[in-house]
């Protein structure tokens, strides 16, 4: 099945700096690749996501990119704000079964 | 907006009773998800059902059962809960053509004592 590595597992950042979380996947089949933030008390939320079709996408301060050949894709955060700060996980699915997989995770901690 | 609704935020139960979490979503969803949450583990997919009396085993079932007798509600069953049990767990729903985003569930943190 699908195994899908998250780095870091905590990210410390000062307020206005970029923040980048990668992930790796194995399955080369996967073609859907979704990042979601959870912020304290809450259900994760989906923030962006891409297809496998598309090299990069952005929405204002963030921005995914992906690698197919070399299976992996990042999130970038620029501009960083305290309401930043929340635990994030980035997703791997496809290859039929649409079940997705998750990374372990990354908590990011934004400094005002 | 896509909501979806757990029962309880937080319960405690003790070891060997029987535990219902219920969850509801509102979007007609086909498919629905039942996670766990450890720190350090990610998510683990405990259960799925792609529709109506449908389930699938997801990655750690043991322990655990599922009933989904109408398309909104989904519910994950424990049935003699045990210590290793306490966790937070996420519902989810979803879309039922392929890839599409999960939407989740705010969790209910469970203490088995």
């Amino acid at each position: 099945g699908e195994n899908v590595e998250q780095h870091p597992s905590t990210l410390s950042v000062q307020e206005g700096d970029s923040a980048v979380i990668k992930c790796t996947y194995s399955d080369s089949a996967s073609n859907y690749f979704p990042w979601y933030k959870q912020e304290l008390g809450k259900g994760p939320q989906l923030i962006i996501d891409i297809r496998s079709n598309v090299g990069e996408k952005k929405d204002q301060r963030i921005a995914v990119t992906l690698n197919k050949t070399a299976k992996h894709f990042s999130l970038h955060i620029t501009e960083t704000q305290p309401e930043d700060s929340a635990v994030y996980f980035c997703a791997a699915s496809g290859g039929g079964s649409y079940i997705p997989t998750f990374g372990r995770g990354t908590s990011l901690i934004v400094h005002p | 907006d896509v909501k979806v609704t757990q029962s309880s935020r937080y319960l405690v139960k003790r070891t060997g009773e029987k535990v219902f979490l219920e969850c509801v979503q509102d979007m007609d969803h086909e498919n629905m998800f039942w996670y766990r949450q450890d720190p350090g583990l990610g998510l683990r997919l405990i259960y799925f059902s792609y529709d109506v009396k449908m389930k699938e085993k997801g990655d750690i079932p043991e322990g655990y059962s599922v009933s989904r007798e109408k398309k909104e509600r989904f519910s994950l069953i424990l049935e003699s809960a045990s210590t290793n049990q306490t966790s937070m767990y996420l519902c989810a729903s979803r879309i039922g053509t392929g890839n599409s985003p999960l939407h989740f569930g705010n969790g209910t943190r469970l203490t088995v004592t």
